[in-house]
């Protein structure tokens, strides 16, 4: 089954800079790579997605990217702000309607992003 | 839509009580899922149900934990019996076929 790493676990940078987060996974029929920000105490939400047929997004100060060659994503936060302390998940799914598709979405294990002042 | 509903938001327990958590998902969506979330593991999935048909339950964690979704807006995950080991926060979350997932604020429960 499908399997998510992500890495730093723990990221702290000065406020202004910029924080990368990367993810690889392991099923390659994987199509949907989501990222949700957790604050503390609260639900995750989802503040960006990717699908396959796209190598790179972006939103304002937050960008993902896509190289399915190698199976890896990436976050990027420019100009970090400290509200954008949180916990950040990578997540891989086959979503969509075709006949291979499960919807299933499995998680990496977070990365703790701290913005100091 | 009030998104997806969890109760109870706070559950405390003795030891081998039985438990039981519950999700209405948001209106419309067909997949279910149900994740425990520990400082060790991460955000784990337990099962996800698809039209109210469990389609993985490969990552329950033992005999003791059961899921079931009687119908479209409501399941339920219990715990029977109850252990310290499973105190943690569970979250429900639900999908579309081309939608996010949105999840629940989540249910803390601590087995004493």
């Amino acid at each position: 089954g499908e399997n998510v790493e992500q890495h730093p676990s723990t990221l702290s940078v000065q406020e202004g800079d910029s924080a990368v987060i990367k993810c690889t996974y392991s099923d390659s029929a994987s199509n949907y790579f989501p990222w949700y920000k957790q604050e503390l105490g609260k639900r995750p939400q989802l503040i960006i997605d990717i699908r396959s047929n796209v190598g790179e997004k972006k939103d304002q100060r937050i960008a993902v990217t896509l190289n399915k060659t190698a199976k890896h994503f990436s976050l990027h936060i420019t100009e970090t702000q400290p509200e954008d302390s949180a916990v950040y998940f990578c997540a891989a799914s086959k979503k969509g309607g075709y006949g291979g598709a499960t919807n299933k979405l499995i998680f990496g294990t977070g990365t703790l992003l701290a913005v100091q002042p | 839509d009030a998104g997806v509903i969890q109760s109870p938001r706070h559950e405390v327990t003795e030891m081998g009580q039985e438990v039981t958590l519950r999700c209405k998902p948001i209106s419309g969506h067909d997949y279910l899922f149900w994740y425990r979330q520990t400082m060790m593991r991460g955000l784990e999935l337990l099962i996800y149900f698809n039209n109210n048909v469990p389609i993985d339950d490969s990552g329950m964690p033992e005999d003791r934990f059961s899921a079931k979704m009687p119908n479209a807006s409501f399941s339920t995950l219990k715990i029977q019996p109850s252990e310290p080991r499973d105190s943690a926060v569970y979250f429900c979350a639900s999908s579309g076929d081309s939608t996010e997932a949105f999840f629940g604020q989540g249910t803390r429960l601590t087995v004493v």
